[in-house]
Formats: C-alpha cells, structure tokens, sequence
C-alpha cells in the first residue's frame, strides 16, 4: 500500500498569516493516464471530511481561493494564504491513483 | 446535488456483525462512470478505505486486505443504496464509518458519518 507521511502533525497558526501542510508519498501518484490523483481534505470539529483540492491542484466548487495545492510526483503542498477563524480543524491529504486501497495521511491539526 | 446518507445500529457486540447502509440521492448505485465505497475513522487507524462496489457490465467488489474475509459491500438497485456487512468485529473496529461516491480516482462525495461502537 502507498504510505503517506503528513508534517507537521500540529500546526499553530496566527490570523491572517500563511499556513502550508507537507504531504508525501512512499511512491509516486502519477498515474498512467498522466493524472495526479492527490486530494485535500478539511475536516472541522464534529464534521465530515470535506474536499478542498483535487488532482493536487485543483480547487473543489465554493473553496476559498486562499486555499492551494500544488506538488508533483511524491511531494505535495497545501497553501492557505491567509489563516481565518473558520479554516480551524484536521487537513488529510489522501491518494487515489493506487488503488485498492486508497490511503490516507496521519492529518495535520490547525489551530490558531 | 448528490447526497449520501448512512444509517445503522450504533451499538454492536463483539463476535457480532456490523451491518450498515447507505442510501443514495441523485445518482445511481448502478452508474456506470461511479463507484460506492466505505471508509472508516477511528483515533487509532485514523481514516481506512475498506472495500468498494460498482457496476460495469458486471456488480465489481475490491475489499482492503486488513478487512478481506470479513467484509461483504453489496448494492441494493431496487432501493439505490449500497451497504456495508463487517462479520465477527471487536472492539477495534469501532470507528466513524462513511460512505463516499468515486468517480474513476475523485472521491467527491461523502456522508456525514455514523459512529459504530463495538462493546458487551
């Protein structure tokens, strides 16, 4: 299975300042279609994950242009320019160009 | 918009076997450009991708390993819901489950989650 390794594992944040969550994987998400299959997820207290970033660059629909990824091959970023109140919760990044099974990181816990 | 809906007993006892189901809104469980899967959440395991079914001439199941053997995903068309079976569970299959849609590598859509706790 395709191991991915998130850092940090906590990440304090002041408002208003950048955020960037590093994920990597123990093989390269490049699939033979020539896709990147690397998503982002949010997940606040008490809530279901939600997709932010796909194809480790795209934005879902209604995702704040202050969120961002980018990152090839193994290693991946997510960017959030500008920390607000709301962005609060645990980021993962997953995988879905090696499958079964789809793996996930450890997640990254923001707090302000 | 699609929306997936978990629901299931929330109490199961070890040995026991966990069923659960998800019900589907706006797509269908016999799409052909989709796939319906399971994933769990728990403190200790953290998120877990556990099996998957989808149709392409033919119903298709993919299962993880950690759970192969004691997992069965089945469609139900006449109700367009899908639904997860996990055979003799302990305590450490207590987790958050959802179910989520995948379209060929883009899980878009997930439920809100149902939290199963296995304990006597």
């Amino acid at each position: 299975d395709v191991v991915m390794t998130q850092s940090p594992l906590s990440l304090p944040v002041t408002l208003g300042q950048p955020a960037s969550i590093s994920c990597r994987s123990s093989q390269s998400l490049v699939h033979s279609d020539g896709n990147t299959y690397l998503n982002w997820f949010q997940q606040r207290p008490g809530q279901s994950p939600r997709r932010l970033i796909y194809q480790a660059s795209t934005r879902d629909s209604g995702v704040p242009d202050r969120f961002s990824g980018s990152g090839s091959g193994t290693d991946f970023t997510l960017k959030i320019s500008r920390v607000e109140a709301e962005d609060v919760g645990v980021y993962y990044c997953m995988q879905t160009t090696h499958s079964p099974p789809y793996t996930f990181g450890q997640g990254t816990k923001l707090e302000i | 918009q699609v929306q997936l809906k978990e629901s299931g007993p929330g109490l199961v006892r070890p040995s026991q076997t966990l069923s659960l189901t998800c019900a589907i809104s706006g797509d269908s469980v016999s799409s052909n450009t989709a796939a319906w899967s399971w994933i769990r959440q728990s403190p200790s395991r953290g998120f877990e991708w556990l099996g998957r079914t989808y149709y392409r001439s033919m119903w298709i199941y993919n299962y993880a390993v950690s759970v192969e053997g004691r997992i069965t995903v089945s469609p139900d068309t006449s109700k367009n819901q899908f639904s997860l079976q996990l055979r003799s569970v302990i305590p450490e299959d207590t987790a958050v489950y959802y179910c989520a849609r995948d379209r060929g590598h883009d899980m878009d859509v997930w439920g809100h989650g149902t939290t199963v706790t296995v304990s006597s």
